[in-house]
């Protein structure tokens, strides 16, 4: 597995604001990518990160709400822009290491907008 | 889009007893995997199954990747309290996006001591 940190584990933000979370790796990882966990709800994906170019999203998400940074092989960022309080949510990111098909989450982020 | 059932929603149990969930799908999946969250963390990986058919144990949890490829049970034997938390289901298909688990909406156990 990997050691996958998160910041911040949680905040509570303003409507109208933007949040910037940070995935960290302690190793180099293939594929990284953000989650999002609605309430009491399951798991979507958001987007894969990519390193050193723009990141792959998923139907419904667009990189002018959440624009994806992957700087290197071991980190990653997710900012929620101009939020409104439809976006309290966990946010997870999560990475594959190798070949494997298997994903490894981080800690989660728990915001609340009010 | 591709969607899992995951059933049941939500268990409760006597410490001690068995447990079983399931997963299925119109879909065949590549791979399936069996994570668990406890309140307030990120999902943790339990077992990956990357064969039609493969039975696979983790200490008390035994998971089976059906041989249609649609579907998976996850069984947990003698449960303790700690079992206590969410369980998802989640299939991946190599013809969606590398990334696309498709998870089910998770599996509740509550056990009582």
């Amino acid at each position: 597995s990997a050691v996958i940190s998160q910041k911040p584990s949680r905040d509570i933000c303003q409507r109208g604001t933007s949040l910037t979370i940070q995935c960290q790796v302690d190793s180099q990882v293939t594929m990284m990518f953000w989650y999002r966990q609605q309430p009491g709800q399951s798991l979507t994906l958001i987007a894969t990160a990519n390193q050193g170019s723009e990141a792959t999203y998923e139907s419904g998400f667009v990189i002018d709400k959440f624009p994806i940074s992957r700087p290197n092989l071991t980190f990653s960022t997710l900012t929620v822009s101009n939020m409104s309080p439809e976006d309290s949510s966990i946010y997870l990111c999560s990475v594959k290491r190798g070949s494997e098909d298997t994903q490894y989450f981080g800690p989660g982020t728990r915001l609340t907008v009010l | 889009g591709q969607q899992l059932n995951q059933s049941p929603q939500s268990m409760f149990i006597q410490e001690g007893e068995d447990v079983s969930m399931n997963c299925t799908s119109s879909s065949i999946f590549n791979t399936w995997l069996w994570y668990k969250q406890d309140p307030g963390e990120g999902p943790v990986l339990l077992i990956a199954l990357y064969k039609a058919g493969e039975l696979t144990s983790n200490g008390r949890l035994t998971a089976q990747f059906g041989i249609t490829r649609k579907d998976s049970f996850l069984n947990i034997s003698a449960s303790i309290p700690s079992d206590v938390g969410i369980y998802f289901c989640a299939g991946l298909n190599y013809g969606g996006s590398q990334g696309n688990l498709i998870f089910g909406k998770g599996t509740k156990l509550s056990v009582k001591p």
